[in-house]
């Protein structure tokens, strides 16, 4: 089975615009997971999700960053002007419906790199 | 606010030395996982404990989750370079719930 997929791994942005992050979540998993690790920071979490609902978000700054998870497809976080404080690495994290042990499956990460 | 602190922060040992990692908190999580993580990836899962005073057994790694289930530790036996990584724990409040990480711990296994 494939893993979490997200893509780019890589994304250089200049201030001002903006960056699309794409996650796939494991075949079977319908949560949905954003975490940022600032450089020499731990990991933070951003907004959990399911399909076509957002059901925490209380790691969100309030202002640039959203995010959704629609019917079909990827799900996208997307930060719109971006800043250098912005630069970090995004992970996304997928677990399964029913998992009473709330594991978590972790992608390789998209390092987002502000100039 | 909920914490996970880990210790110690920094660890480099000599290839065959065993070691413990602590993960702790004030906090009663439902269950907490740990991960390991090489530099330029993401977190890779190791185990993940959800009964207190539960032990498991991965090879050489054991992870023990506190009675109270606010505290755990990993034991590593005679380590070896492979293990070199960055430890961390990670605990959640309930089913499909955010997970709160620890600090991080850096092993660093030498020959």
């Amino acid at each position: 089975n494939a893993g979490v997929m997200q893509n780019p791994r890589h994304l250089v942005r200049r201030r001002g615009q903006e960056a699309r992050l794409r996650c796939s979540p494991m075949k079977g998993h319908s949560h949905v997971y954003w975490y940022r690790q600032l450089p020499e920071e731990g990991l933070k979490f951003m907004v959990y999700l399911q399909k076509e609902n957002i059901i925490d978000e209380s790691g969100m700054p309030k202002e640039r960053f959203s995010a959704e998870f629609p019917k079909e497809g990827p799900s996208i976080l997307r930060i719109q002007q971006v800043v250098r404080g912005d630069s970090a690495a995004y992970f996304c994290a997928s677990s399964p419906l029913r998992d009473r042990t709330d594991t978590q499956y972790f992608g390789p990460g998209t390092r987002l790199t502000v100039l | 606010t909920q914490l996970l602190e880990q210790s110690p922060q920094f660890l480099s040992i000599q290839e065959g030395e065993n070691l413990t990692v602590y993960c702790n908190s004030s906090s009663v999580f439902s269950s907490l996982q740990w991960y390991r993580q090489e530099p330029g990836e993401g977190p890779v899962l190791l185990v993940t404990v959800v009964t207190g005073g539960e032990v498991k057994k991965l090879k050489r790694l054991t992870f023990q989750f506190g009675d109270a289930r606010k505290d755990s530790s990993l034991h590593i036996t005679a380590a070896q370079p492979g293990d070199t990584g960055l430890y961390l724990c990670a605990g959640a409040t309930g089913t499909a719930s955010k997970l709160t990480f620890g600090t991080g711990t850096r092993l660093q296994v030498t020959l």
